[in-house]
């Protein structure tokens, strides 16, 4: 069973805070992705991982970053947190291009910007 | 246009009814289509892969009509266990890895 976990269910951060959202997977994906999720608005992609180091900017990269320094592991930052990124974050992976494009989803983590 | 549409419900169903949910996807060029399920509070999880030729998978089948970019989920002999959201989910063109995600039609099965 494809296992991604999340460091964090619940998170309580201040405006202008650095905050630092760990996920980790356990099938050798080589994507990893992270979203955020609203009401009325789904899934939303944030930032694409296709490899160690490699990223690349989604639907909505502003006001964060990302970090892929080892296979299993993809964190995303956000540099200065505002009220606005207040949401429920999900973080997948996926085997390689050419087999099935079926992400596995982690539990989330809900964020709270105060 | 979005990308993928779906109809927000909420579906109020009796339980032992059959309900049908469709979503449109606007590009052509989709390859892989998908239907995930997300029960409240939690991830999405992958319910079935949806293929040309339709597929069934116990009380559910998935149907793609590509000539008119429409997909379909059929629940037949609801359970009370059914009850969650149900997202419609579309690969991008390109043949890269990222999907597109409907923001999903609730579901709940009334005893």
């Amino acid at each position: 069973d494809v296992k991604v976990t999340q460091s964090s269910r619940y998170l309580v951060k201040r405006t202008g805070e650095k905050v630092f959202l760990e996920c980790v997977q356990d099938m050798d994906h080589e994507n990893m992705f992270w979203y955020r999720q609203d009401p009325g608005l789904g899934l939303r992609l944030i930032y694409f991982s296709y490899d160690v180091k490699m990223k690349e900017k989604g639907d909505i990269p502003e006001g964060y970053s990302v970090s892929r320094e080892k296979k299993e592991r993809f964190s995303l930052i956000l540099e200065s947190a505002s009220t606005n990124q207040t949401s429920m974050y999900l973080c997948a992976s996926s085997p390689p291009a050419g087999g099935t494009d079926t992400q596995y989803f982690g539990p989330g983590t809900r964020l709270t910007v105060l | 246009r979005k990308e993928v549409e779906q109809d927000p419900g909420p579906f109020n169903v009796p339980e032992g009814a059959t309900v049908a949910f469709n979503c449109t996807y606007s590009n052509s060029a989709s390859q892989s289509f998908f239907w995930y399920r997300q029960d409240c509070r939690k991830e999405p999880k992958l319910l079935m892969s949806v293929y040309s030729s339709g597929n069934e998978d116990g009380r559910f089948t998935a149907q793609l009509n590509r000539a008119s970019q429409y997909i379909s989920l059929l629940i037949r002999d609801s359970k009370l266990s059914d009850s969650a959201t149900y997202l419609c989910v579309v690969n991008r063109a390109g043949g890269n890895e990222k999907l597109t995600f409907g923001t999903g039609t609730r579901l709940t099965i009334i005893p």
